[in-house]
């Protein structure tokens, strides 16, 4: 497989459960993003690593949270969300912290109910 | 100061029109402008970018024209097709920030056959 892959592609969920999503590159790259993607609002930035490492953390609720076993490997553990977490997941890669754009997988489109 | 401002948000034009979306930035650090277009169901995919030394590029029939002074930078897709029909976002991003990206809230375009 090449590019940014990201499972599951759809996801249903009650508030009280707990999934995790995951998110693999076979680019190479160093860097890792989460992003949420809301309708008719910017892409938010959620969380950032590098070589392994949260270099980031937009204010996100710890309902969420991330984890980087690898530079390969991004996941987003979810646990107690509410329905207003609602949204498209993506989860980005780049190299050097993207000089020169990044490769974003499908996303997750997660619904709390 | 770190924010894109995008518009339209929306936009419908003929097959064979110019669809032209444009976003505004307030921080003169920036110096990097990508812009990503997103298909339903997948995630953004960087179609084309421009660096401020220039005052346009052009790749196919997708041209960002750059206007240092004015804060401004627009996309503008020539003989636009049925298959163009799609979300853009503009991005911007500053190299002693890490080259991370922010985002315009993204304009949907619709082109009629």
């Amino acid at each position: 497989e090449t590019g940014v892959t990201q499972t599951p592609r759809h996801l249903v969920m009650g508030m009280t459960n707990k999934k995790s999503l995951k998110c693999e590159q076979h680019l190479g790259h160093n860097a890792m993003y989460w992003y949420k993607q809301s309708a008719k609002k910017p892409l938010e930035l959620m969380f950032v690593y590098s070589l392994e490492e949260r270099v980031e953390n937009n204010s996100v609720p710890s309902r969420f949270s991330p984890e980087c076993p690898n530079s390969s490997h991004l996941f987003l553990h979810l646990h107690t969300l509410q329905p207003e977490d609602s949204a498209l997941y993506l989860c980005a890669s780049s190299q050097g912290f993207g000089a020169y754009g990044y490769t974003f997988g499908s996303g997750t489109r997660l619904t709390v109910v | 100061q770190q924010q894109v401002k995008q518009s339209p948000q929306s936009l419908i034009v003929q097959k064979g029109g110019i669809p032209i979306i444009n976003c505004a930035y307030e921080n003169t650090a920036f110096d990097y402008f990508p812009w990503y277009q997103q298909f339903p169901g997948k995630g953004p995919a960087l179609l084309i970018a421009i660096r401020p030394d220039v005052s346009e590029k052009k790749e196919g029939r997708f041209t960002i024209s750059f206007n240092k002074s004015a804060k401004q930078f627009s996309l503008h897709i020539m003989d636009s097709q049925p298959g163009d029909s799609a979300t853009y976002f503009c991005a911007a991003s500053i190299k002693e920030y890490g080259n991370k990206l922010v985002f315009g809230a993204g304009t949907i375009l619709r082109v009629k056959s």
